[in-house]
């Protein structure tokens, strides 16, 4: 897992409820992303950080805020949670143009 | 043009056989194309990678082909094993940068 951790593996919340995804390495890798999975879709990326608060946007990323005060730490925000986010959400980070990513987060909103 | 489609969806392959998967691109400029497996509750993780300059590369029973005219590459898996159940995914960058995904294949070796 390259040292990638995520926080938490499963998680259940209510339509309008926040939510915050943590994603911890342990390598000081610069580069980090934040996907989701759904059937038929593939991975898709929602936000990605380049270093320490320098963050921008992927192809999926209304309803999703990111931030990274830390090299190890970048966390995905869902300020108002909607039915349409529920997915596995994994991490990823980025070594020598190959991106190796954590074990996920399975998000289910009700 | 940053899309990536991958086919088939699901494959289903007797043990021993051959796995075919092939993907599709549309952005001359990419420069890096991996293959992703993956396992049912896991992350993907890195299974072989090629870049244009060679048209085939091999590693034990995996082997990614390159068609640089035609913007296609595919994924071999020789001698398919029930160990290799799982799900497939092919990608596409350039320079290092934001990985593009292709759908996914969903790969099934019967006994």
């Amino acid at each position: 897992d390259a040292g990638i951790t995520q926080s938490p593996r499963h998680k259940v919340t209510e339509t309008g409820t926040p939510v915050t995804l943590r994603c911890h390495q342990t390598e000081n890798h610069r580069y980090m992303y934040w996907y989701r999975q759904d059937p038929g879709h593939g991975l898709r990326l929602i936000h990605y950080s380049y270093g320490v608060k320098d963050t921008d946007k992927g192809e999926v990323s209304d309803g999703y805020s990111v931030s990274r005060s830390k090299t190890e730490d970048f966390l995905l925000t869902l300020e108002s949670a909607t039915s349409s986010q529920t997915s596995v959400y994994f991490c990823a980070i980025s070594a020598q143009d190959t991106q190796y990513f954590g074990p996920g987060t399975r998000l289910t909103v009700l | 043009q940053q899309q990536v489609k991958q086919s088939p969806q699901s494959l289903i392959v007797q043990k021993g056989g051959i796995s075919i998967i092939n993907c599709a691109y549309e952005n001359t400029a990419f420069d890096y194309f991996p293959w992703y497996q993956q396992f049912p509750g896991k992350g993907p993780a890195l299974l072989i990678a090629i870049r244009p300059d060679v048209s085939e590369k091999k590693e034990g029973r995996f082997t990614i082909s390159f068609n640089k005219s035609a913007k296609q590459f595919s994924l071999h898996i020789m001698d398919s094993q029930p160990g290799d159940s799982a799900t497939y995914f092919c990608a596409a960058s350039v320079q290092g940068g934001k990985l593009i995904f292709g759908q996914g294949t969903e790969l099934s070796v019967k006994p």
